[in-house]
């Protein structure tokens, strides 16, 4: 597609139950990033993946939260029991990143997000 | 871990005149520095960014700084229009980790 997508925009969910929000990067994005954003916060790191390896889990803030990217294109953020400490918008962001340095670019591209209210 | 601080929270100028954030970074072997702008129920889109190997990059009337050895830089805006209002991000990564940190953000409002 022409950006990001992620799905759903809008989700409310009680306490307790469990949430997945996808996420669908930039075709030919190899980086693709989960971030999470409260109100008047900036983007928090969640995870990194590069392919369909997680790169980087060390944002995750506990097991409740597990995220895979099982082909190295759509990837899944899922959250068990939820609880309303978890409600936030939850951002995905893809980038291209190419092993080399005359064919990087750092720049994320953000999709528009899933804002997940527990209630 | 990479710890990003942002100043000013808010922050209102004329029409015109320039606007300034500043952001320090902990980890001294962060080596780039992008700036988001994000508008109201908008998501963050990137404006400028810089790498460690320069100290000053413009782009038409947005400039950013860096000062590896205080380990801050800042986002400079001139002749301010109402158009650039909105929240503004700056982040710190180290390049091959990509794991970009963000600052607490900047609501900048620029009045007619």
């Amino acid at each position: 597609g022409a950006g990001v997508s992620q799905t759903p925009s809008n989700k409310v969910t009680e306490k307790g139950k469990y949430v997945e929000l996808r996420c669908d990067p930039i075709s030919g994005h190899t980086a693709l990033y989960w971030y999470r954003q409260s109100l008047g916060q900036g983007p928090e790191f969640l995870i990194y993946f590069q392919g369909t390896g997680a790169a980087d889990d060390s944002g995750l803030p506990n097991d409740r939260f597990f995220a895979v990217r099982p082909e190295g294109s759509v990837s899944t953020l899922k959250i068990q029991r939820t609880e309303r400490g978890d409600s936030a918008m939850y951002l995905c962001a893809s980038s291209l990143k190419k092993l080399g340095p005359s064919v990087f670019t750092g720049e994320l591209f953000f999709g528009e997000g899933s804002r997940l209210t527990v209630l | 871990g990479e710890n990003v601080e942002q100043h000013p929270s808010t922050l209102s100028v004329q029409e015109g005149d320039s606007a300034v954030i500043k952001c320090t970074y902990s980890d001294s072997a962060s080596n780039y520095f992008p700036w988001y702008k994000q508008e109201l129920g908008k998501r963050p889109q990137l404006i400028i960014d810089i790498r460690s190997n320069v100290g000053e990059k413009k782009d038409q009337r947005i400039a950013v700084t860096l000062n590896k050895t205080a380990k801050h830089f800042s986002l400079h805006i001139t002749e301010t229009q109402p158009e650039d209002s909105a929240v503004y991000f700056c982040a710190a990564s180290i390049w091959n980790t990509d794991k970009l940190i963000f600052g607490t953000g900047t609501r900048l409002q620029v009045f007619p």
